[in-house]
């Protein structure tokens, strides 16, 4: 049992590139959030998801989209890096209410 | 929505002593809480939670936290440190008929020997 599954693990930007970070699960869980650490703030939350093709933003949600095609995925789009978007980005899933988080292993993403 | 605030962002202690780690959470709905713990270079792993019933809840490893309703507040205990608990901790709170988990800024916890 994997668990949440995030790559790439390290990832280095040039500012107006796009990228996407990867995040799976197979869990079977419902609920799918991104999130972003940064020093001294914490995990912000970015966007997060309810269940397959259903999604909403968060506390930080510009300049990131997101789609969920399927239960397992939930993919994290930068469409234009920014030196701000440096951080580390963590993805979650849970069961249904009530229940915790379990979170990925996170990506480092530095945006030069 | 949901907030939290941890009062103290670096807490220094001595192995083999006591520790409190404070969070307050501020909602205007029922809440689910949790403390998080996040070793060096590596993701957030549950440490335990409230959901319901009783207000005292542990750990496998030693860590107990009281729900007070009242004083809106989730702090974090342990009778006696030791070094590897050397972390940081994260305060989360999450409304009943939220779908989103809102955490605190994060609790430097450094057992010295």
């Amino acid at each position: 049992n994997a668990g949440v599954t995030q790559t790439p693990k390290f990832q280095v930007l040039k500012t107006g590139q796009s990228m996407t970070l990867q995040c799976a699960q197979d869990m079977n869980h419902e609920y799918m959030s991104w999130y972003r650490q940064d020093p001294g703030m914490g995990l912000r939350l970015i966007h997060y998801s309810v269940g397959a093709g259903i999604t909403d933003q968060g506390e930080v949600p510009n300049g990131y989209n997101v789609s969920r095609s399927t239960t397992e995925d939930f993919p994290l789009r930068l469409l234009s890096a920014a030196p701000s978007q440096t951080s580390v980005y963590f993805c979650a899933s849970r069961p249904g209410r009530p229940a915790s988080y379990t979170f990925g292993s996170g990506t480092r993403l530095t945006v030069v | 929505a949901q907030s939290v605030t941890q009062l103290d962002s670096q807490v220094p202690v001595f192995e083999e002593a006591p520790v409190e780690l404070r969070c307050n959470y501020s909602s205007s709905v029922s809440v689910y809480l949790f403390w998080y713990v996040q070793y060096p270079n590596q993701g957030l792993q549950l440490l335990l939670k409230y959901l319901s019933g009783s207000t005292l809840v542990e750990s496998i490893n030693g860590f107990e936290a009281e729900f007070n309703k009242s004083q809106t507040s989730f702090h974090l205990r342990k009778p006696s440190v030791h070094i590897s608990d050397t972390a940081e901790y994260f305060c989360a709170v999450r409304g009943y008929n939220n779908n989103d988990m809102r955490f605190g800024a994060g609790t430097r916890l450094t057992v010295k020997p």
